[in-house]
Order: structure tokens, then C-alpha cells, then sequence
């Protein structure tokens, strides 16, 4: 595809269940990152893949937030025993170089916990 | 603790007038800025970065300038145009690291035809 593309765009989710968010980045793309993006606030970094290798998951908030990119190309998060503070936009984004260059955003993920 | 901010939520300017976006960061490992700009339901769109051996860099209607000594950034549209009205994020990466982007609250720009 022309962009990076997530799926679903709007997931509501009950309080205690399992959620699972899409990304396809751009072909090619050596570097995919995903982050966080509550309601007035900037984004903020969750985990970070060079290829399949998972580099940086700092940003995770807790042991129920969970990513893989398995074959180095589709990127899955999964948020497990919601709960209402994960709700926000997930953004997901890829960049072409290893080191250095802007990365490309998808148009997130809303994820409503009720 | 913020390490990127942007003390402006918002801004409001005429149509054909500049508009300057600033920011301030206080990590000074950071080594590479970017802006980028956001529609509602749209994700961040990449708009101009600078590399921090730079103190200038421009693309058309939009120059970055970047005061190291200040850890200071800012962006400026001139002529601004309606199209231009967007939350604009400035956002900072750090040398040596994981490439990933620290990004501040963001600035509401509203262009008045």
C-alpha cells in the first residue's frame, strides 16, 4: 500500500478484555514504532522494531501491553485485561532508514475502554 | 517531567501573515528535531526536521531554526494559508538511540482567510 495502514480504526472494548491492533507498514520499511496518544497530549513512545527484533519497549506501560512483528513486516499490539485508562489513539509509524529520517504515521487506532 | 514543550496550546493568524511555532526541549542529547503536522482523525504528517549541526533549514513556505545554546526550535510558515490550520508537534530524537521520537503537547494553528 501507499501508507502505513492500522486496523481496526475505532475499537470499543470492554473493561477486562483482550484487544488486538493491526499495523502494515510501508513496504520496505526497516523500522516500526508504535505509540500512545491520549486526548490533548502528544504521542508517546511505546516499543520500537528494527526488522522482527523488538529494540526498545520502554515505553510500555505495563506487562499487559504486549507487541510483535514476527516476519519483520506486520506489527500486531495487544493490550490484554483492558482497562479505562488505555484508552486513547494508537499510532503506529515506519521509517525507511535505520538511523535518522522522518517516520510515516498510520491514522491510529481509537480504543474506547468502557 | 516534559522534555519537549510548547508552551503555545494555540495560535490564531491571518491569512498571508507568518506564523512561528515554538519549542523548547531540555535533553541535550537530543541531536535530530522534527515538526509534524496533524488533521483531526489523521495521523502525524512529517513536515521538516533539522539535524543539530544545522541552525537553519527550509522547504518552501516552512524554515526551521534552531538555537542549540537556547535548546530552543522554531517553525515558521510565511505566507501562512487556511489549508495550513493543523496541530503542529514538534518532536526531538536522541543520538545513538532507538530513533524513537519525543514528542511535546502540540500548537492549534488557526489561519483566518
Amino acid at each position: 500500500g501507499a501508507g502505513v495502514s492500522q486496523s481496526p480504526r475505532y475499537k470499543v472494548a470492554k473493561r477486562g478484555q483482550d484487544v488486538a491492533l493491526r499495523c502494515d507498514p510501508i513496504s520496505g520499511h526497516v523500522s516500526l514504532f508504535w505509540y500512545q496518544q491520549a486526548l490533548g497530549q502528544g504521542p508517546e513512545f511505546l516499543t520500537y522494531f528494527q526488522n522482527e527484533a523488538q529494540l526498545d519497549k520502554s515505553g510500555l506501560p505495563s506487562d499487559r501491553f504486549f507487541a510483535e512483528r514476527p516476519e519483520g513486516s506486520v506489527s500486531t499490539l495487544k493490550i490484554q485485561r483492558t482497562q479505562q485508562e488505555d484508552s486513547a489513539v494508537y499510532l503506529c509509524a515506519s521509517s525507511l532508514k535505520r538511523t535518522g529520517g522522518e517516520a510515516f504515521f498510520g491514522q491510529g487506532t481509537r480504543l474506547t475502554v468502557v | 517531567d516534559q522534555q519537549v514543550k510548547q508552551n503555545s496550546p494555540s495560535l490564531s493568524v491571518q491569512e498571508g501573515r507568518i506564523s512561528i511555532l515554538n519549542c523548547d526541549y531540555t535533553n541535550s542529547m537530543f541531536d535530530y528535531f522534527l515538526w509534524y503536522k496533524k488533521y483531526p482523525a489523521e495521523g502525524p504528517t512529517f513536515l521538516i526536521s533539522i539535524s543539530s549541526i544545522k541552525d537553519k533549514n527550509e522547504d518552501g513556505r516552512f524554515t526551521v531554526f534552531l538555537n542549540k545554546s537556547a535548546k530552543h526550535l522554531s517553525l515558521h510558515i510565511v505566507p501562512s494559508q487556511p489549508g495550513d490550520s493543523a496541530v503542529y508537534f514538534c518532536a526531538a530524537s536522541e543520538a545513538g538511540g532507538s530513533e524513537k521520537l519525543v514528542f511535546g503537547k502540540g500548537t492549534k494553528l488557526t489561519v483566518n482567510p
